[in-house]
């Protein structure tokens, strides 16, 4: 089946540096991948949509400049946490869309666990 | 996309058949209702997915009313396994969409 990684699964930075977090297609090409954010007790809630080759699209209310997505190839997406501060700890999980598929088209990664200290 | 309505918990007995309801009045005739769920700390998982009619796969069965209007998850023989968070969504067309998360069903399967 279609299996998406990301790495690290989990980061603890200091406030103020940035952080990257990778999402990958592993076995096969995503030329749309999505970046979700999860608080503690919370429901997913979607920051983005990330298109090859293409700027992504953020959700309102999600600061851009700040969660900077590059999207470079077709098996790898990037999320930027910069400039980061304790409220921005958090689970950050993507997904990638198998293409040709049509039920399960969305694959997720296994989240990265991000504390801000 | 239609709003979904789910219990917030739900318990089930180990071997016992846990069903899961949904409620999605406003959903539209070209809206699937879709299952996926998240064991804690990890990402979420597709369970299965539906139009109108009942849909069976190795991980669980889906029943539709007839108007549309609510959903049943059936996981036949629940196992510890099985504890996580099960979310329902009704997603249209394009394929490839975004998929819009509500707060979900925690189940717990107690042995």
């Amino acid at each position: 089946g279609a299996v998406v990684s990301q790495h690290p699964s989990r980061v603890i930075c200091k406030s103020g540096t940035s952080v990257k977090i990778e999402c990958r297609s592993l076995d096969f090409q995503a030329t749309t991948m999505f970046w979700y954010r999860q608080f503690p007790k919370q429901s997913l809630m979607l920051m983005a949509t990330s298109n090859e080759g293409s700027k992504a699209t953020y959700e309102q209310g999600v600061e851009k400049d700040k969660f900077l997505i590059n999207h470079a190839s077709l098996t790898l997406s990037t999320l930027t946490v910069t400039s980061a501060h304790p409220e921005d700890s958090s689970f950050y999980i993507c997904s990638a869309i198998l293409p040709g598929a049509w039920a399960n088209e969305q694959f997720f990664g296994p989240g990265t666990r991000l504390t801000v200290l | 996309d239609a709003k979904t309505t789910q219990p917030p918990s739900m318990d089930c007995a180990e071997g016992r058949a846990a069903n899961l309801p949904c409620n999605h009045s406003t959903i539209s005739g070209n809206e699937y209702v879709y299952w996926y769920r998240q064991i804690h700390s990890q990402g979420p998982q597709y369970i299965i997915h539906g139009l109108k009619n009942n849909e069976t796969n190795e991980m669980a069965s889906l029943i539709i009313t007839e108007d549309r209007k609510s959903s049943t998850l059936i996981l036949p023989h629940a196992t510890l396994r099985d504890t996580a968070v099960y979310y329902c969504i009704v997603r249209g067309q394009p394929r490839g969409s975004r998929l819009t998360f509500g707060e979900g069903t925690q189940l717990t399967v107690n042995p």
